[in-house]
């Protein structure tokens, strides 16, 4: 079964950071794009930051460029999300998706919650 | 960059046919696939149309996408409405970075 787990969310002073992880299994993570989704409480989705499956591109939202970066390491499966210099408005769930081909996001991660506040 | 822009909700009776609309801002809806996520309360979006009008695996015909390229609109059609299909339902294209660039997202009501 395709499957992506997150982890590393949680609450977080302003100013601070944190390192989100994303597992992935049932498929050949190092062969795919992978995105990073957030969506803010009670709001819609937005796309954070996109990989290509070497690590060798990546493209970010306005909104977190210059503190926010994806890497990948494709021996452990495992994509991250390092997020600095945050504030409440990175409040949000953050979930990892496949990117297939077209950009297409399948399947997402149950995604993990950052609070960022005081 | 441009936005797509879907209305705030939609309600429809059981039985019945709903359309969500999301309309590209700029540039044509035909430059880039739209593909359609369903989300129930608590759950993590999952896919009913990729490709403008192309249904994964596993979600009923019930489910169709199109593409109009006057309105430079993009449209997601359910028919034969059933309680559980009530959810909020996001478009999603990408620029020509591929950043992902989602609707805000329709609230579906099923009464």
């Amino acid at each position: 079964e395709v499957q992506l787990m997150e982890s590393g969310g949680g609450l977080v002073q302003p100013g601070g950071s944190l390192r989100l992880s994303c597992v992935a299994s049932g498929f050949s993570f190092s062969r795919n794009i992978m995105y990073w989704v957030r969506q803010g409480p009670g709001k819609g989705l937005v796309g954070v930051a996109r990989i290509n499956s070497d690590g060798s591109n990546k493209v970010y939202a306005d909104s977190v460029k210059g503190r926010f970066a994806v890497s990948r390491d494709n021996a452990k499966d495992t994509l991250y999300l390092q997020m600095d210099s945050l504030t409440a408005e990175d409040t949000a769930v953050y979930f990892c998706a496949r990117g297939l081909v077209s950009n297409y996001l399948d399947p997402w991660g149950q995604g993990t919650l950052v609070t960022v506040s005081s | 960059n441009f936005m797509l822009t879907q209305p705030h909700s939609v309600s429809q009776s059981p039985g019945k046919t709903v359309t969500i609309s999301c309309t590209r801002s700029s540039g044509s809806i035909g430059s880039n696939y739209v593909h359609w996520y369903r989300q129930r309360p608590g759950s993590a979006p999952a896919a009913v149309i990729y490709d403008d009008d192309r249904r994964p695996s596993g979600v009923p015909d019930r489910f169709s996408g199109s593409i109009d390229t006057p309105s430079n609109s993009a449209s997601l059609t359910i028919s034969g409405l059933k309680t559980e299909d009530e959810a909020d339902y996001f478009c999603q294209s990408y620029d020509d970075t591929n950043r992902a660039i989602f609707g805000a997202g329709t609230k579906l009501t099923v009464l």
